[in-house]
């Protein structure tokens, strides 16, 4: 079965740090992967996603993902942080099959 | 952007009653909804797949008899939530797929939070 893991539970920095986010997925076939945002109170919002091409991914608000293969990794990254940052962090993975399977999140706080 | 919503926000009922949760797609026709629900601090699971006109598919392990789904049109789905306990309390969320768009992206509602006393 298809899993999506996500390492990193709680990441607290401070602004202007710069941010690597890790997820790795379990699935040999075709993945579309995403990353979704969660600000507190809100809603899922989709920061970016990968279907094919280009491995390195730019979404908004100054993220990007990088999908490798190999490592059936993609790993979030920001290069400067800012307060309004903080949010749960989702990472997702679509199978052939089209079911979304998340992962268990990551929770970051960004201090001022 | 295809914007989905969720009705109510949020609910509190009493231990063995039932609760409806709409989920409707706004601006786009959704022949597929889903439905997930997310424990505190923790990920989404999925619950079922809503396919307009037909039987809801549903994971190992959520029953099919407790948690009703209808997806009657191409912009709304509801999952009803029978006989409800205590141990059902937890934050419901829907997506929706625009197919006429292509792509997979799911969008999401912004989640029904159920209590149940």
């Amino acid at each position: 079965a298809q899993s999506v893991s996500q390492h990193n539970h709680h990441v607290i920095l401070s602004e202007a740090a710069s941010l690597e986010l890790g997820c790795n997925y379990s699935y040999g076939g075709t993945v579309n992967l995403f990353w979704y945002v969660q600000y507190p109170g809100q809603h899922l919002q989709l920061l970016l996603k990968y279907f094919s091409g280009d491995p390195l991914v730019k979404g908004i608000k100054g993220f990007e993902a990088e999908f490798i293969k190999s490592k059936f990794s993609f790993n979030l990254r920001k290069p400067s942080v800012q307060w309004s940052d903080t949010a749960e962090y989702f990472c997702a993975a679509l199978s052939g099959n089209e079911k979304l399977t998340f992962g268990t999140g990551t929770r970051l706080t960004i201090i001022p | 952007g295809a914007v989905v919503s969720q009705h109510p926000s949020r609910v509190i009922c009493k231990s063995g009653t039932s609760v409806k949760i709409e989920c409707r797609s706004l601006d786009f026709q959704a022949t597929t909804m889903f439905w997930y629900r997310q424990f505190p601090k923790q990920s989404l699971m999925l619950m079922a797949t809503s396919n307009e006109g037909s039987k809801a598919t549903y994971e190992q392990g959520v029953e099919k008899d407790k948690f009703l789904i209808n997806h009657a049109s191409l912009t709304l789905s509801t999952l009803t939530v029978t006989s409800a306990h205590p141990e059902d309390s937890s934050f419901y969320i829907c997506s929706a797929r625009d197919y006429l768009a292509g792509g997979n992206e799911q969008f999401f509602g912004p989640g029904t939070r159920l209590t149940v006393l």
